[in-house]
């Protein structure tokens, strides 16, 4: 399995635009999970879903973001209108979900997309 | 809420030495605890995976070990290399619930 696959790597967009960060988890997990990480707040977990539904988006920090799991393979996290402080490292992960591999592996993370707004 | 807290925040140790990183949590009613790797630039490498029922796992030159009761775990790194140089972060996941709570991470520092 190539793991999970985020897209772009880099993404540098000026204020006001809209942006979208791709996730594609690992063929067969149940749990997919965006989070953002800063220097000042480290990561913090933005929204996941279970099955493709949204379980907890609390996270989620402004109606500005929003996010989407269309289906098992593939998950959106969009920011609009985009703000400088949105600049951050966004990390996608999955997990199998309860009674499979979780109890032996945890999450996979994906290698993020460095978002930049100037 | 369960806050993670991880110390030192930085360490720098010369090369062959044993060291310990120290993980804290508030809420005793985890689920499970992991070790995560993070080198400059890139994603969280899984390390270690320790269920609640566990009080230890190993791998390789790495031994964690979790105490519920005191709200602690520990990473063990034995006879450390340059290439152990990351920031290693420790994540806490709720009785109940499915999210991981991460520490800041200590960044380690390998002296050749």
């Amino acid at each position: 399995d190539a793991g999970v696959i985020q897209s772009p790597r880099h993404e540098v967009t000026e204020m006001g635009q809209e942006v979208t960060l791709r996730c594609k988890p690992i063929s067969g997990h149940d749990y997919l999970f965006w989070y953002r990480q800063t220097m000042m707040r480290g990561l913090e977990l933005l929204i996941y879903f279970n099955n493709n539904v949204p379980i907890d988006d609390s996270g989620m920090p402004e109606d500005r973001f929003s996010a989407k799991m269309p289906n098992a393979s593939f998950s959106t996290l969009k920011i609009q209108p985009s703000e400088p402080r949105d600049s951050a490292v966004y990390f996608c992960a999955s997990r199998p979900g309860t009674g499979r591999s979780w109890n032996n592996y945890g999450y996979t993370f994906g290698s993020g997309t460095r978002l930049t707004v100037v | 809420k369960q806050e993670v807290t991880q110390i030192p925040a930085a360490l720098s140790v010369p090369e062959g030495e044993n060291l310990v990183l120290n993980c804290s949590f508030t809420d005793s009613a985890i689920y499970n605890l992991q070790w995560f790797r993070q080198d400059p630039g890139k994603g969280l490498t899984s390390l270690l995976l320790i269920q609640s029922s566990q009080r230890e796992q190993t791998s390789g030159r790495l031994n964690a070990s979790l105490d519920k009761s005191s709200g602690r775990s520990t990473l063990y790194i034995a006879a450390s290399q340059p290439g152990d140089s990351a920031t290693y972060l420790c994540a806490v996941s709720r009785l109940t619930g499915n999210q991981f709570y991460f520490g800041t991470g200590t960044s380690l520092t390998v002296i050749p």
